[in-house]
């Protein structure tokens, strides 16, 4: 079964610097793939960037990063020059893409981005 | 563009009272649509999925129940609710093989 672990409850960093937030996930499909969701505190899920099982290369989008590591089964997020309107919970999910595509989300993690 | 709608933002309602929760998209067609509840400081929970109307599959059972009765249309519903089921309730929607995208969510408090 598919599973997701984000070990940092809280994060904090100052404006303007770069934050990496943790996620390792467990899986024994060969094809999924790896997402993060921004859920600032009105509670609305962003999408904030994807990244395929088979994608040889790094997703980014704009200031978010995510550093895929397949063989130590992990995708950190990483937000360089944080401002403070990334204070928020931070998803990371997985989704399998045999049979039917749902996302098991981990337990997330608040960042705080301080002036 | 898409938009996904959902009603009522908030709600307080009795143990034991009835429950229906709406979630509607635009700008799309044949949508997969979810429910989702996120419990206090947790991560979200997948409640139903539906790949097109009518077509309802369940993942946790409960006292919960949903239907799809147009394309875009996507209830939740319960006819006796439970203290256990206060809560974010989310729905989201993609079409296969993309992210899913949510909703603003409805945020019920059972008393």
């Amino acid at each position: 079964a598919q599973k997701i672990t984000q070990t940092q409850p809280g994060m904090f960093v100052q404006e303007k610097e770069a934050v990496t937030l943790d996620c390792t996930y467990d899986t024994s499909d060969q094809s999924y793939g790896l997402f993060w969701y921004k859920q600032p505190s009105s509670g609305e899920m962003i999408f904030l960037i994807y990244q395929g099982s088979y994608d040889e290369q790094n997703a980014t989008e704009g200031r978010y990063s995510l550093n895929f590591q397949k063989a130590r089964k992990s995708a950190n997020l990483v937000i360089s020059a944080s401002q403070l309107g990334d204070s928020a919970m931070y998803f990371c999910a997985m989704r399998e893409t045999a049979g039917f595509q749902k996302l098991v989300f981990g337990t997330g993690t608040r960042l705080l981005v301080s002036p | 563009s898409q938009t996904i709608h959902q009603w009522p933002a908030t709600l307080v309602q009795p143990v034991g009272s009835p429950l229906s929760l709406e979630c509607t998209v635009e700008g799309t067609s044949n949508p997969n649509l979810y429910w989702y509840r996120q419990a206090a400081g947790r991560g979200l929970q997948l409640l139903f999925y539906s790949v097109g109307i009518g077509q309802i599959s369940s993942e946790v059972p409960q006292n919960l129940s949903a239907s799809r009765p147009q394309d875009r249309q996507f209830i939740l519903s319960s006819k006796k609710l439970l203290l256990s089921d206060s809560g974010f309730y989310l729905c989201a929607w993609n079409l296969q093989g993309y992210e899913q995208y949510f909703g603003p969510g409805t945020r019920l408090t059972v008393t």
